[in-house]
């Protein structure tokens, strides 16, 4: 069975310092991991996918996360946060066929000026 | 290129009534997924339809049906309205890139009901 766990439900860093927001899954095979992101009001835009290529993956706006299969971690990070970074990450496991979509339960990031 | 749409963007409804949401994918795409995001937690999967079989299913009940017609577009029915069903339903398109598939979403049709 696949399950995700974002370990965060609000992160809270200060503009120009580093983002980290926590993903864990469960998978009896190998996953399709995603990160997506929600601005208030907006649909769900996606950030970054892994799909068994390279282990680090680089998405839009300066996001990048790095699967770590012996941790069963696909954590998100960002080296330095800027105001337009705050809204909601989604952590999402799906199977091959797409007949199995998992979403964390989210994480709130803030931005502090 | 027009994203997925979705229609309505806001509807009202009673406790016990019917509706009826509509989507239409990106050009090209032939895959549709539907989704339940109440307030606060995290999108749930409810159908993903390929090539208008139904080819995945969420943990919803019989209430909640769809159907994806010959150009690809989709509509998701739920019948007899609680207000729990209250949420952001999110339509998704689905495209197979080298392989491995890609989603976008449309903006969502927020569904109250009372």
């Amino acid at each position: 069975a696949q399950s995700v766990t974002q370990l965060d439900s609000h992160v809270s860093v200060s503009e120009g310092t580093p983002v980290l927001l926590r993903c864990n899954y469960s998978s009896s095979y190998s996953p399709s991991l995603f990160w997506y992101v929600q601005h208030p009001n907006k649909g769900l835009q996606l950030l970054l996918k892994y799909t068994s290529a390279a282990t680090l993956v680089k998405g839009i706006n300066g996001f990048e996360a790095e699967f770590k299969k012996s941790e069963t971690s696909f954590h998100l990070t960002k080296p330095s946060a800027h105001m337009s970074d705050a809204a909601e990450y989604f952590c999402v496991v799906m199977d091959s066929s797409a007949s199995k979509i998992i979403f964390g339960s989210g994480t709130r990031l803030s931005i502090r000026p | 290129d027009a994203g997925v749409t979705q229609s309505p963007t806001h509807l009202i409804k009673t406790r016990g009534q019917h509706v009826t949401l509509r989507c239409s994918p990106i050009s090209g795409h032939k895959s549709v997924s539907w989704y339940q995001q109440v307030l606060g937690q995290g999108p749930q999967f409810i159908f993903q339809y390929y090539e208008k079989e139904e080819r995945g299913r969420g943990n919803f009940p019989d209430r909640f049906s769809a159907r994806q017609f010959p150009n690809y577009s989709s509509e998701l029915n739920v019948n007899a309205l609680l207000l729990g069903d209250s949420a952001l339903y999110l339509c998704a398109s689905s495209l197979v890139v080298r392989g491995q598939i890609e989603q976008y979403f449309g903006p969502g049709t927020r569904l109250t009901v009372t």
